[in-house]
């Protein structure tokens, strides 16, 4: 079965620091691959998404992705923080096994950016 | 512009009661989805749709049914609500497997 890690619950990171949020995926083929955001009392907001091609993928807010098919990694990375990336932060992988076109969603990792 | 809305946002109910939440998109996607959001689990799946008249199970559908009687909604129905089933849900819907599908802005629900 897929399954998707976040293995940090917390991130913090001062203003202008570049922030990295961490994300490995277990799947038996080739993953499909996104990253959403929430912020308080709303619903999931699309970042960017790895289907195929470059590694390196460039979203929404000035985030970026790196796939890493060796390590099974999909961090999600920005090179200066600000205070208003303070959020919640879903890794998911498009599951096409047990539950169809569904995602299957990692747990989540807060992000503080700090002043 | 085509969205996805949820009804209601915010619901109290006392244990036993049938509850139903509605979904509804205006995307015309044939896929469509119920998850749940509990602290340290993310987001797990309840049921899905893949068009009008199909159905299927997810990971923690116990409790729940859903049906799809045009491509538009999809509503979920919690038989006899549970204090375990306090819960944000989020419906989302999308047409393809590459996308990234449009999630609603969630049903914060609260079983006493």
């Amino acid at each position: 079965a897929q399954s998707v890690a976040q293995p940090e619950d917390q991130v913090n990171v001062a203003e202008g620091n570049p922030l990295t949020v961490k994300c490995t995926y277990s799947v038996s083929g080739n993953p499909y691959l996104f990253w959403y955001v929430q912020y308080p009392n709303r619903g999931l907001q699309f970042l960017l998404k790895y289907i195929t091609g470059d590694n390196l993928v460039k979203g929404s807010y000035g985030f970026e992705a790196e796939f890493n098919k060796s390590q099974t990694s999909f961090h999600l990375k920005k090179p200066s923080a600000l205070v208003s990336d303070s959020a919640l932060y879903f890794c998911a992988v498009r599951d096409m096994s047990n539950y169809g076109q569904n995602f299957v969603f990692g747990p989540g990792t807060r992000l503080s950016v700090l002043p | 512009d085509a969205e996805i809305t949820q009804s209601p946002r915010h619901k109290i109910t006392e244990t036993g009661r049938q509850v139903t939440l509605a979904c509804h998109q205006t995307w015309n996607h044939n896929n469509m989805f119920w998850y749940r959001q509990d602290l340290g689990h993310g987001l797990r799946l309840i049921h899905y749709s893949y068009g009008v008249q199909d159905t299927n199970k997810g990971e923690v559908s116990d409790g729940y049914s859903v049906s799809r009687s045009n491509t538009e909604d999809l509503p979920l129905t919690l038989e006899s609500a549970a204090s375990s089933q306090t819960s944000v849900y989020f419906c989302a819907s999308s047409e393809h497997r590459g996308d990234s599908g449009y999630f609603g802005p969630g049903t914060r629900l609260l079983v006493l």
